[in-house]
């Protein structure tokens, strides 16, 4: 299996541009997760799905990002218009099941630098 | 809400002595899991070892094992025999396991050296 995908693993844009991140979760898996790293924040959950339907996104900023996952094989997130405080890495993890304690496996990341 | 604190922003351990990393949390509920998981360099979150809070038993995985307290909500990882490789960020995490919300609460994480 080759693990959550992401891409692109780095991605550097100017402030005010349309940034789209890209997660193709485990295969079999029907839950997926965004979360955010900053130094200043830690890690943080923007959203998650459960069998492609957004069940919880308290945790995105603001109307500038919005996520999607139109079929069990991909994830968007998208922000636009981008900006500097944007700028951290961005993980994708997914796992089987909802409730259960079952490991949820993580992507490599995107590294966002936003100018 | 949940939250997860760690407290040791960093810690040193020399190679192939024991070091523990220390964690605690704050819920309402009784039934969950906690987790510890390990971002080397290379960023990629990889787990240690995950606890369920209805077993009394301490979690081990090798050279790593918890040191579980429910009733002080308290969760350290010990690490016996360090190795270089095992230089990394160390998060505790915590998961509910009654609540249909799936997400994982993450602590400040603590940054272990290993000194050769």
């Amino acid at each position: 299996d080759a693990g959550v995908i992401q891409s692109p693993r780095h991605e550097v844009t100017e402030m005010g541009q349309e940034v789209t991140l890209r997660c193709k979760p485990i295969s079999g898996h029907n839950s997926l997760f965004w979360y955010r790293q900053t130094m200043m924040r830690g890690l943080e959950l923007l959203i998650y799905f459960n069998n492609n339907v957004p069940i919880d996104d308290s945790g995105m900023p603001e109307d500038r990002f919005s996520a999607k996952m139109p079929n069990a094989s991909f994830s968007t997130l998208k922000i636009q218009p981008s900006e500097p405080r944007d700028s951290a890495v961005y993980f994708c993890a997914s796992t089987l099941g909802r409730k259960t304690g079952t490991e949820q496996f993580f992507g490599p990341g995107t590294r966002l630098t936003v100018l | 809400a949940q939250t997860v604190t760690q407290s040791q922003p960093e810690m040193s351990v020399q190679e192939a002595e024991t070091v523990t990393l220390s964690c605690t949390y704050d819920t309402s509920e009784s039934d969950y899991y906690l987790f510890w998981y390990k971002q080397p360099p290379s960023r990629q979150m990889i787990l240690v070892i995950r606890q369920e809070a209805y077993k009394q038993q301490n979690a081990t995985e090798n050279r790593f094992s918890v040191n579980f307290q429910k009733a002080a909500k308290s969760f350290s990882l010990k690490i016996s025999d360090s190795q270089l490789g095992d230089a990394a960020m160390y998060f505790c995490a915590y998961r509910s396991r009654e609540t249909s919300g799936s997400r994982l609460t993450f602590g400040e994480g603590t940054q272990l050296t290993v000194n050769p």
